[in-house]
Formats: structure tokens, C-alpha cells, sequence
């Protein structure tokens, strides 16, 4: 699987948009980018995820740049509560290996007040 | 996004007995589930892999006679730590994949004495 690299911690101020960086320069053409966010003792939460198209839900966007080699995550009004670990994760389809998520240590986001 | 569920959440046990942690898929059926381990101020650590009606794949250096996985029908996964000793305490979280996306439980806290 290809690794991912992320800053250890940022800090965002409550009501701004969080920019969440991932450089996965190794990744394969049919990896996925996934992010998840872990707050403070609890289970992982799943956030979006994209092969090559920017992606948007209800929670974030996600943008990928056009070679695949880096992507952002973007929270657009953070909150008190998005206070959390994100993880960025690379992986093939589930169908092709089984769909193994291997964890980095992620982007300790603060949202300040 | 589906909802997986843990029980207990937290259990306090003494040195050398057996506990069994609960995985369930309250609203899909998860043929494949994966248990992870967190210790503190680290990342997840995946530790097997959990197939419906087969045997688990345990991640290189996981012992398998110690960490006794079934995983009996599509909602249900069991995670028994056998023996436990105090180097056993930590937080295992379990997650079940619907539609190429792992969703995660909210985690046990196992405190071996």
C-alpha cells in the first residue's frame, strides 16, 4: 500500500475552513485516498473518499490534484468538534485486496476558539 | 454512513482470565471485518482480518492462539483476548466494511490487573 505523509498538528481557528494536506506520492492507479477522523477515545469515523475527482459530502470536500500525488481536505466552517486525529489513507478497492486500512499517525487538528 | 456497534465498552479484568468483545453490524451485513488495537498516544494497529464463516488472517506478529477471532454470521464478530496479562490492556476497535468503506465501532477500553 502506498504510505502517506501528513503534518503532525495544526491548529484552525472556530468558524474558518481547515485545509488538511496528505502527499501520498507512491500511489497506484487504482488506489483510493480515505480520510477518517478520530476523536479523543472513541472509534474512527469515516469522513469521504476519492479515486480521482474532488469529492463533497456533507462533512467535507475532497480535493485531489491532477496527478493523484497529493490531496486536501477541506472542513469549511470548523467547529469545536471537529477537534480530532484525520487520518489520510491510501488502499486498492476492497474487491482487488481485501480492503485492509493501515493507519499513519495523522493530522492533530485543534480548533480554537 | 452504517452503524457498528461494540459491547462492552470498557471491562476490567484480572490477570490470566479470558474476555470476549463484541462486534455487531446493526444496519449491513459485513462478510469481511477487521479488528484493530490502539495503545495510548499511538495509531490504530491492525491486527486481523475477519472473514464470515472462515477462519481470521492475523496481521504478522499477532498471535493467534492468544487473540481468538469468530466471526459466525454476517452481523456478528467476536474478539476473545484469552489469558489476559496487564500488557493486554489497551483499546481494541472492530470495523465492517459496507460498499468498499469500513465504518468503526466505538471501541472497547480492556484494563487487565
Amino acid at each position: 500500500d502506498a504510505k502517506t505523509t501528513q503534518p503532525p498538528s495544526m491548529d484552525c481557528a472556530e468558524g474558518r475552513a481547515a485545509n488538511l494536506p496528505c502527499n501520498h506520492s507512491t500511489i497506484s492507479g487504482n488506489e483510493y485516498v480515505y480520510w477518517y477522523r478520530q476523536i479523543h477515545s472513541q472509534g474512527p469515523q469515516y469522513i469521504i473518499h476519492g479515486l480521482k475527482n474532488n469529492e463533497t459530502n456533507e462533512m467535507a470536500s475532497l480535493i485531489i490534484t491532477e496527478d493523484r500525488k497529493s490531496s486536501t481536505l477541506i472542513l469549511p466552517h470548523a467547529t469545536l468538534r471537529d477537534t480530532a486525529v484525520y487520518y489520510c489513507i491510501v488502499r486498492p478497492s476492497f474487491y482487488n485486496q481485501g480492503g485492509k486500512l493501515i493507519f499513519g499517525q495523522g493530522t492533530e487538528l485543534s480548533v480554537k476558539p | 454512513g452504517a452503524v457498528v456497534s461494540q459491547h462492552p465498552s470498557w471491562v476490567i479484568c484480572k490477570s490470566g482470565t479470558s474476555v470476549k468483545i463484541e462486534c455487531r453490524s446493526l444496519d449491513f451485513q459485513a462478510t469481511t471485518m477487521f479488528w484493530y488495537r490502539q495503545f495510548p498516544k499511538q495509531s490504530l494497529m491492525l491486527m486481523a482480518t475477519s472473514n464470515e464463516g472462515s477462519k481470521a488472517t492475523y496481521e504478522q506478529g499477532v498471535e493467534k492462539d492468544k487473540f481468538l477471532i469468530n466471526h459466525a454470521s454476517l452481523t456478528l464478530s467476536t474478539l476473545t483476548v484469552t489469558s489476559a496479562h496487564p500488557e493486554d490492556s489497551s483499546f481494541y476497535i472492530c470495523s465492517g466494511t459496507e460498499t468498499d468503506t469500513q465504518y468503526f465501532g466505538p471501541g472497547t477500553r480492556l484494563t487487565v490487573l
